[in-house]
């Protein structure tokens, strides 16, 4: 049972243009979203977290959104740029199920200079 | 300085053997993690350890054994290896158990069974 869904396998944007990766999740417990980005050969580093008590968290040129009604969440990347092409995963976490991380495949991002 | 480190990076063996796979993270953490990465790239938690605690996924077969000599240390054993295990593996820490945080990961551990 996927409960953290990324139904964009891949994604292509200009430099200097938004990036919107999109992810959606089923368990209306999950209280505590992530962002990690990964690079080829490379294990997955935290990019970005929400909390489900805000609905937006910002970090420089990354800006997290969550619809809790929706269960959805998206990350924003403006401007991107070239070193951003990744892939991104998206990961929820409830304390109910002792904050175990459950983590959707992934979207490949690549920025054409 | 690396944070979270594997050994090896990849590993060919063939079906029915036994192997392990390293980790250590010299961050201080309390808590760590081994997660498969299947063919179609969705990462998925096996176990979960501190010094107290360990937390198996339902789904893990018991093939599949944890060890930890240390706090820094969860290295993961297979035993009589099939196909099916192909897959990337990562190891993760973070400071606590059941405490919402990020992880951090290591680079991985491409297995190969044939």
């Amino acid at each position: 049972d996927q409960q953290v869904k990324q139904n964009s396998p891949s994604l292509s944007v200009q430099e200097g243009r938004i990036s919107i990766l999109n992810c959606d999740y089923t368990n209306s417990m999950f209280d505590y979203f992530l962002w990690y980005k990964k690079y080829p050969a490379e294990g997955p580093t935290f990019l970005i977290s929400i909390s489900s008590i805000k609905d937006k968290n910002e970090d420089g040129r990354f800006t997290v959104f969550l619809n809790k009604s929706a269960k959805h969440l998206s990350l924003h990347i403006v401007p991107s740029q070239p070193g951003d092409s990744a892939v991104y995963f998206c990961a929820a976490s409830a304390k109910t199920t002792g904050n175990q991380f459950y983590f959707g495949t992934g979207t490949s991002l690549t920025v054409i200079p | 300085d690396t944070a979270v480190s594997q050994t090896p990076k990849y590993l060919v063996t063939q079906m029915g053997n036994d192997k392990s796979i390293k980790c250590e993270q010299n961050l201080g953490h309390d808590t760590m993690y081994w997660y498969k990465q299947d063919s179609k790239k969705f990462l998925k938690i096996m176990f979960s350890y501190n010094n107290k605690e360990l937390i198996i996924n339902e789904t893990v077969p018991n093939r599949f054994s944890p060890k930890s000599p240390d706090k820094a240390h969860l290295n993961l054993h297979i035993n009589s290896l099939e196909l099916g295990d192909s897959a990337v593996y990562f190891c993760a820490s973070s400071p606590q158990l059941g405490v919402a945080y990020e992880q951090f990961f290591g680079p991985g551990t491409r297995l190969t069974v044939l």
